[in-house]
């Protein structure tokens, strides 16, 4: 079955700076990946979302890529922010009709103002 | 505006004891899921239901069991809690077919004394 690998566990960043957390997958049928945050306490959010048939997406201050080929996808947070502190997640998942989502072990993303 | 309500947020029961979670939700998804989230760890799938049809992770414990009822209504019975069943348990829901994202619930918070 699929396995999540992510990296690091804990990453902290003065408010400004860049965060990258980086994960890895075993499935190469994986062709949707997307990154949950969440804040202690609640729920996983959705925060961007990549298909394996694009390289790149962004929105915002927020990007992911993905190399297929090397079977890894990473998160990019620019210009960050306090709000931003939180446990972020990623995921991979083969769309078979539903979304069996295999996570991450978690990176817990520490921004200090 | 909650999509994906559980109830109840907290939940403390003694070892041994039956317990059942409940899980609602507005958005007509056709995929119900539930997973098991232990403290700093990623969340776990235990099963989903696609429309009627059920589906158990090959690792979840015969000690868990679900039901759903109906569209919008799903619920996480465990017969015998153990102390190892301690965790958040989250509800999510996803539309079938090419539709990728999940919504989660704010999750139950399961003690077990």
């Amino acid at each position: 079955g699929e396995n999540v690998e992510q990296h690091p566990s804990t990453l902290s960043v003065q408010e400004g700076d860049s965060a990258v957390i980086k994960c890895t997958y075993s499935d190469s049928a994986s062709n949707y990946f997307p990154w949950y945050k969440q804040e202690l306490g609640k729920r996983p959010q959705l925060i961007i979302d990549i298909r394996s048939n694009v390289g790149e997406k962004k929105d915002q201050r927020i990007a992911v890529t993905l190399n297929k080929t090397a079977k890894h996808f990473s998160l990019h947070i620019t210009e960050t922010q306090p709000e931003d502190s939180a446990v972020y997640f990623c995921a991979a998942s083969r769309n078979t009709g539903f979304q069996k989502l295999v996570f991450g072990t978690g990176t817990r993303l520490l921004v200090s103002p | 505006d909650a999509m994906v309500i559980q109830n109840p947020r907290y939940q403390v029961t003694q070892f041994g004891k039956p317990v059942t979670l409940s899980c609602s939700q507005t958005l007509n998804h056709n995929v119900m899921y539930w997973y098991q989230q232990k403290s700093s760890q990623a969340p776990k799938l235990l099963f989903h239901y696609y429309d009627k049809d059920f589906n158990n992770e090959a690792d979840t414990p015969d000690n868990f069991q679900s039901r759903r009822p109906n569209t919008s209504f799903c619920f996480l019975d465990i017969r015998s809690p153990g102390l190892g069943d301690a965790a958040m348990y989250l509800c999510a829901t996803s539309r079938g077919g090419q539709t990728a994202e999940a919504f989660f619930g704010q999750g139950t918070r399961l003690t077990v004394v």
